[in-house]
């Protein structure tokens, strides 16, 4: 098993270009998140799926937006990205009320 | 409002010493308490976790955690640190109740331990 995988694994953008991060399990997991890591902030969720064709909002939603098209992709998009999007993406999956699995990331750097 | 805390940002312990990596919560209900650990450019790996059952969690590489009920912490410990386990150690918590998805993770804790 691959586990959790994320593409691409470095971008960068110019601001108001857009791009989509893509999320690949191979677990069977119902759970999917998107998360952002920054400096002194820790994780972040910023949309997350309870399963496939459902997204909901997380703590920084804005500027963002989701699907989840078949139970193993969650995909990410910036349609204008800004410099304040600058950060480490990890996406992650989880069976059920348990632990979650996480990607190796996605460093995006918006200039 | 919901949260979880890590009170140090930095913990340095001198290798062969016994560390403790502090997390407290506030969250309704019985929640479900985790650590992960992140080493450099890489993703968040599970350790252990707190479901239900004894109060003392044995985790991978040696680790466990204590969840204190009437403390609200849930603190990582290892009796003696090595080198390796220099990394960036996040606590989070999950409310535990029914159709609740989310969790919130601590800010995290740097753990140096020094040769």
């Amino acid at each position: 098993n691959a586990g959790v995988t994320q593409t691409p694994k470095f971008r960068v953008l110019k601001t108001g270009q857009s791009m989509t991060l893509l999320c690949a399990q191979d677990m069977n997991h119902e759970y999917m998140y998107w998360y952002r890591q920054d400096p002194g902030m820790g994780l972040r969720l910023i949309h997350y799926s309870v399963g496939e064709g459902t997204t909901a909002k997380g703590e920084v939603p804005d500027g963002y937006n989701v699907s989840r098209l078949k139970k193993q992709n969650f995909l990410l998009g910036l349609e204008s990205a800004a410099p304040s999007q600058t950060s480490v993406y990890f996406c992650a999956s989880r069976p059920g009320a348990g632990e979650q699995f996480f990607g190796p990331g996605t460093r995006l750097t918006v200039l | 409002a919901q949260s979880v805390a890590q009170p140090e940002d930095q913990v340095n312990v001198a290798e062969g010493n016994p560390l403790t990596v502090k997390c407290t919560y506030s969250v309704s209900g019985n929640p479900y308490l985790f650590w992960y650990v992140q080493y450099p450019n890489r993703g968040l790996q599970f350790l252990l976790k707190y479901i239900t059952g004894d109060n003392l969690v044995k985790g991978s590489y040696g680790f466990e955690a204590e969840f204190n009920k009437s403390q609200t912490s849930f603190h990582l410990k290892k009796p003696s640190a090595l080198v390796s386990d220099s990394a960036l150690y996040f606590c989070a918590v999950s409310p535990g109740t029914s159709g609740t998805y989310k969790y919130i993770f601590g800010t995290g804790t740097r753990l140096k331990v020094l040769a």
